[in-house]
């Protein structure tokens, strides 16, 4: 079974410290590796799809990279508003996408 | 922009009940994800359509069943409901190319 496992599970930061977030997942086959953000009770908010090892994105304080083993959602001053959980997905075919279990970030101002 | 809207957002139904789930996906998406999330846990994949066509299935239970339609709204239908299926159940869309994904807001089940 295709296994996607995020870390830490729980990361609280002060308002402006940066830090990363890791996703690592099986290798053999991959096509997509998804970076969601999910509020409570709220469905998961497309965040990025990377495709290939080296690949990188960006948006506002995000960063999304990908090794050949994982991949890090890099979060530079983060404020209190990007407090959500971030899940990762890895996609083996075009059929369906596993989950982790997701980091749940807290960022106090 | 459009969204993968879901319907009915929230919905209460007593044990061995029949509930049925609508996701609409975004215009010219052809495939359809369906997921359910328990309370503080991941989304765990129950089924999904490419072109009307189931293209995968995983730990959907024998009581649900789910299909597409012609225009590529999705069902989920949900029978002899149990109270372990409280859940979110979340909706997504990809068109070709499987470049994004996005989810619904989701549909709150609660059985009692």
């Amino acid at each position: 079974e295709d296994q996607v496992t995020q870390s830490p599970e729980a990361l609280r930061l002060q308002e402006g410290e940066s830090s990363s977030l890791n996703c690592s997942y099986t290798v053999s086959g991959l096509r997509g590796l998804f970076w969601y953000r999910q509020d409570p009770g709220k469905g998961p908010e497309f965040l990025f799809t990377l495709y290939s090892a080296g690949e990188e994105k960006e948006k506002e304080r995000l960063k999304a990279t990908l090794t050949k083993k994982e991949s890090f959602l890099h979060i530079t001053a983060p404020k209190p508003e990007d407090s959500a959980t971030y899940l990762c997905a890895a996609g083996y075919n075009f059929n369906k996408f596993y989950f982790g279990s997701g980091t749940k970030l807290n960022v106090k101002p | 922009a459009a969204g993968v809207i879901q319907s009915p957002r929230h919905l209460i139904k007593e044990k061995r009940e029949t509930a049925t789930l609508k996701c609409y996906p975004i215009p010219r998406h052809d495939t359809v994800y369906w997921y359910q999330q328990g309370p503080g846990q991941d989304p765990q994949f129950l089924i999904s359509f490419y072109e009307k066509m189931q293209s995968d299935k995983g730990s959907i239970p024998d009581r649900f069943s789910a299909q597409q339609f012609s225009d590529y709204h999705s069902e989920l239908n949900m029978s002899s409901l149990e109270l372990g299926d409280s859940a979110l159940y979340f909706c997504a869309s990809s068109g070709q190319g499987y470049t994004e994904a996005f989810f619904g807001q989701g549909t709150r089940l609660t059985v009692v």
